[in-house]
């Protein structure tokens, strides 16, 4: 079966601009997060959604960072007046329901954007 | 707060066994997971403990001590296309049961 996929897989853009980056999760996943990762570094969690809903925007860096999930499969991350220190690999997960304690549902990558905000 | 701690690169040869280790300190931890990420490419799930012990699938291992905050990931008969970034990344109730991520290690082959 088909993986998690995003678009673009690289986005160019100049400081100041509007983005909008898309995940497309695994069917049947209803767990969807976004990380945020920078070169030399492990991924940085920004949110998690369980369905249609943010269960979690803790990660989120600041408010020009925004992401929906209007029917509960694919989600956009929006990000709004563009910083240079925005530049980073943008990687979007999915997997079913996570539990608490040992109960794990690994999570499934997509291959990433490349933001480069100059 | 919550950190993970993990060398950021090992050199091994091939055919070798190497050991990559991870301690961390959280505020509730639920359980610790390895994923390998080649360069370019996304991170890939190998394994998770919550329990004391070791776990084995296939040529990779990984440890965990909950009571020395400590894990390892055991790679043996190392390959060539072992040559990645292998990270840790712990389960925290500090976190909000979201992953928190050490910053890799970097495995380098050589043949």
């Amino acid at each position: 079966g088909a993986g998690v996929s995003q678009t673009p897989s690289n986005k160019v853009t100049e400081k100041g601009k509007y983005v909008e980056l898309r995940c497309d999760p695994i069917s049947g996943h209803t767990a969807l997060y976004w990380y945020r990762q920078s070169l030399g570094q492990g991924p940085e969690f920004l949110i998690y959604f369980q369905g249609t809903g943010a269960a979690d925007d803790s990660g989120l860096p600041n408010d020009r960072f925004f992401a929906v999930r209007p029917e509960g499969s694919v989600s956009t991350l929006k990000i709004q007046r563009t910083e240079r220190g925005d530049s980073a690999v943008y990687l979007c997960a999915s997997s079913l329901r996570p539990g608490l304690a040992g109960n794990y549902n690994e999570q499934f990558f997509g291959p990433g954007t490349r933001l480069t905000v100059l | 707060g919550q950190s993970l701690e993990q060398p950021s690169e090992v050199t091994a040869v091939e055919g070798a066994i190497v050991q990559i280790n991870c301690t961390y300190q959280t505020s509730g931890f639920y359980g610790l997971s390895w994923y390998q990420q080649h360069d370019g490419g996304a991170p890939t799930f190998l394994s998770y403990n919550a329990l004391d012990g070791l776990e084995e699938t296939g040529r990779f291992s990984s440890f965990l001590s909950r009571s020395d905050s400590y894990g390892y990931l055991l790679l043996q008969e190392l390959q060539m296309k072992d040559s990645a970034s292998y990270f840790c990344a712990v389960r925290d109730r500090g976190s909000n049961y979201q992953l928190i991520w050490g910053a890799g290690t970097k495995l380098i082959i050589k043949p």
